[in-house]
């Protein structure tokens, strides 16, 4: 069974980089599929930041292309996000997902909150 | 990029009744699309694939339909379950998208 989960900071201050880690257990990583970030600020629909095939192509949000690096690391079987210079705008829950037939399974999420 | 409308925003509707949510694109997307359920506090589950493939172990109650622009989520009848928020996804081509999201409530 596969199963997906975030972690890193829940607060990050304005400017920063926000850094998160998806951490996939029952699946490795290397063999297939495309992992992917989606976030959804509070109160607020979902919105895709950005997905990493299992070569390491990435593909990104053309909003937020400039912020973003998604990488993977199989050694530890996890992928991550890194958005640069946040603001304000930036605090949502952050999901990681898995991309087969669409996004079928997801991270339970993870809030991070951007604030001084 | 693609743009995904979905409506109604908000549908208001009684256990047992037959509803319908749509979903357009800004241009075509084949049949590359996506819905997925929320509850509140709780990621995304995805339902139906491909337009029109039901996930294994999502009620049979659940279909839905379209191609290319527009698209529709149908609940054969509502069980108590259902009242949630419902969105629809692209993954036609870089970048995806989501619509705004229909609540369905009571």
């Amino acid at each position: 069974q596969v199963q997906l989960q975030e972690s890193g900071p829940g607060l990050v201050k304005p400017s920063e980089t926000l850094s998160l880690t998806c951490a996939v257990s029952g699946y490795s990583i290397s063999i297939g599929y495309y992992w992917g970030w989606i976030r959804q600020p509070p109160g607020k629909g979902l919105e895709w930041i950005g997905s990493i095939y299992h070569n390491g192509r990435t593909y990104y949000n053309t909003s937020l292309k400039s912020q973003v690096t998604i990488s993977l690391d199989t050694s530890k079987n996890q992928f991550s996000l890194k958005l640069s210079s946040v603001t304000a705008a930036d605090t949502a829950v952050y999901y990681c997902a898995r991309r087969s037939s669409a996004f079928d399974i997801w991270g339970q999420g993870t809030m991070v909150t951007v604030s001084s | 990029d693609i743009q995904m409308t979905q409506s109604p925003s908000t549908l208001s509707a009684s256990v047992g009744e037959r509803v319908t949510i749509t979903c357009r694109a800004s241009q075509s997307i084949s049949a590359w699309l996506a819905w997925y359920q929320q509850k509140p506090g709780k990621a995304p589950k995805l339902l139906i694939y491909k337009a029109s493939t039901l996930v294994s172990g999502v009620p049979s109650r659940f279909s839905g339909s379209g191609s290319g622009t527009e698209f529709t989520l149908t609940i054969s009848s509502l069980q108590p379950d259902d009242f949630a928020t419902y969105y629809c996804q692209h993954y036609n081509s870089y970048p995806y998208t989501f619509g705004q999201g229909t609540k369905l409530e009571i």
